[in-house]
């Protein structure tokens, strides 16, 4: 079986500081890995993905997200956060439709 | 823009009414979905179209009623409703079901039954 985790209901951050949003994930094979955020009041957004290749992926908004296969993790980081990136962040895997409660981020001002 | 248009935005009905909830997707994908976000809960997945055929139906009430007369096109009917089914109700789209590819989501249609 397949799956992932994110082991962080709520996470606050100095804006300005560095952040992350931690995922780790369970599967046999290769995984997909995708992270969406979604804006309050808003639908999901697609921030980015990891298929295969570079394990540091770039995505929407200054995000990118780290592959640790070791780790069997896929943490999602900014360097410096914005007050605007206050929202709430999904973890997914390939063939998972659904999307758990994902991790409610804050940035304080 | 995500290429995934809903309406009604926002939609307050009573619990004998009949309203539908509709998606339109001009991005070519085969796949559809519907979600339903409530306060404090997870995102539960509805019910999924794969080439205008449903695949999936996660034990949802037969007062929501799904209808996928086309690819582009996805609709939720609602009839007799609860208030506990208030709740933002997001569609989607992706290419394919079953392939790894990004889902893109409506802005969602807020229900509120009273």
């Amino acid at each position: 079986a397949q799956s992932v985790a994110q082991p962080e209901d709520q996470v606050n951050v100095a804006e300005g500081n560095p952040l992350t949003v931690k995922c780790t994930y369970s599967v046999s094979g290769n995984p997909y890995l995708f992270w969406y955020v979604q804006y309050p009041n808003r639908g999901l957004q697609f921030l980015l993905k990891y298929i295969t290749g570079d394990n540091l992926v770039k995505g929407s908004y200054g995000f990118e997200a780290e592959f640790n296969k070791s780790q069997t993790s896929f943490h999602l980081k900014k360097p410096s956060a914005l007050v605007s990136d206050s929202a709430l962040y999904f973890c997914v895997m390939r063939g998972q439709l659904t999307f758990g409660s994902g991790t409610q981020l804050t940035v304080l001002p | 823009e995500t290429g995934v248009t809903q309406t009604p935005r926002h939609l307050v009905m009573g619990m004998t009414n009949k309203k539908s909830l509709k998606c339109e997707q001009h991005l070519g994908h085969n796949a559809m979905y519907w979600y339903k976000q409530s306060a404090k809960k997870p995102l539960e997945l509805m019910f999924v179209y794969n080439f205008k055929e449903q695949t999936e139906n996660n034990s949802v009430p037969s007062r929501f009623s799904p209808e996928c007369p086309n690819s582009s096109h996805l609709f939720l009917h609602l009839h007799t409703l609860q208030p506990e089914d208030s709740a933002l109700y997001l569609c989607a789209s992706s290419p394919d079901k079953l392939a790894p590819n990004t889902i893109y989501f409506g802005e969602g249609s807020w229900l509120t039954v009273v």
